[in-house]
């Protein structure tokens, strides 16, 4: 299976901020890397496939890079509404796996 | 628009059967595949499986023995069936669509399995 890795578990910032978080997966996976977004009480939320398109709905403030093994979501310029947990899942092959997840806290 | 709602029992006690449905709405299943998807209390997520728009499946290697997933495209809604219950199958379960990636997921059922 692969594994993916997500070495913060655990990321503070300020509203405004700049965030990048990575995954790294434990073999090349090219681009087939999405990330989601969930918020308590809400449905898990697609953001990004293919490693860097934009999911319709997500604002332009995110952004995803990456490809083969190392992967990293950014945020520009946090909102308040950008707190919450995000793993990243790779659709190479099956099984399908995710990360761990980091959970992005207000400062 | 899209929706998926789960809905099963929330306690199940051990060595018994789970069964979850996932009722869709917003497009049809056989049409989109859809996929099963758990996540222990505060832990990370575990794809189940999933059964394709053309109605055949795929099961998570690690649970298979214990997996069916089916569908009734009459009314739109995937079933999860899952035998042998353990304390450590105690999670929310998610039924989500999928293309590779989860495009659009449900709320998710917390199930409990104790006696």
């Amino acid at each position: 299976d692969v594994q993916m890795t997500q070495s913060l578990s655990y990321l503070a910032a300020s509203p405004g901020e700049s965030v990048s978080i990575s995954c790294k997966a434990s073999k090349s996976i090219s681009n087939y890397l999405a990330w989601y977004q969930q918020k308590p009480g809400e449905a898990y939320k697609l953001l990004i496939y293919s490693g860097s398109t934009l999911q319709s709905g997500t604002p332009s403030r995110f952004s995803g890079s990456g490809s083969g093994t190392d992967f990293t979501l950014t945020i520009r310029s946090l909102e308040p509404e950008d707190f919450g947990l995000y793993y990243c899942q790779q659709y190479y092959e099956k099984p399908l796996t995710f990360g761990s997840g980091t959970k992005l806290e207000i400062k | 628009q899209v929706r998926l709602k789960e809905s099963g029992p929330r306690l199940v006690q051990p060595s018994q059967t789970l069964s979850v449905t996932c009722t869709v709405s917003g497009f049809s299943v056989t049409s989109y595949h859809v996929s099963w998807v758990r996540q222990p209390p505060g832990k990370g997520l575990e794809w189940v499986g999933a059964i394709w728009k053309g109605g055949s499946t795929d099961y998570n290697s690690a649970l298979k023995s214990r997996l069916s997933i089916s569908r009734d495209t009459s009314k739109n809604q995937v079933f999860l069936k899952m035998n042998s219950l353990q304390t450590d199958d105690t999670g929310t379960y998610y039924c989500a669509s999928l293309s590779g990636y989860f495009d659009y997921w449900g709320q998710g059922v917390m199930v409990t399995v104790s006696s």
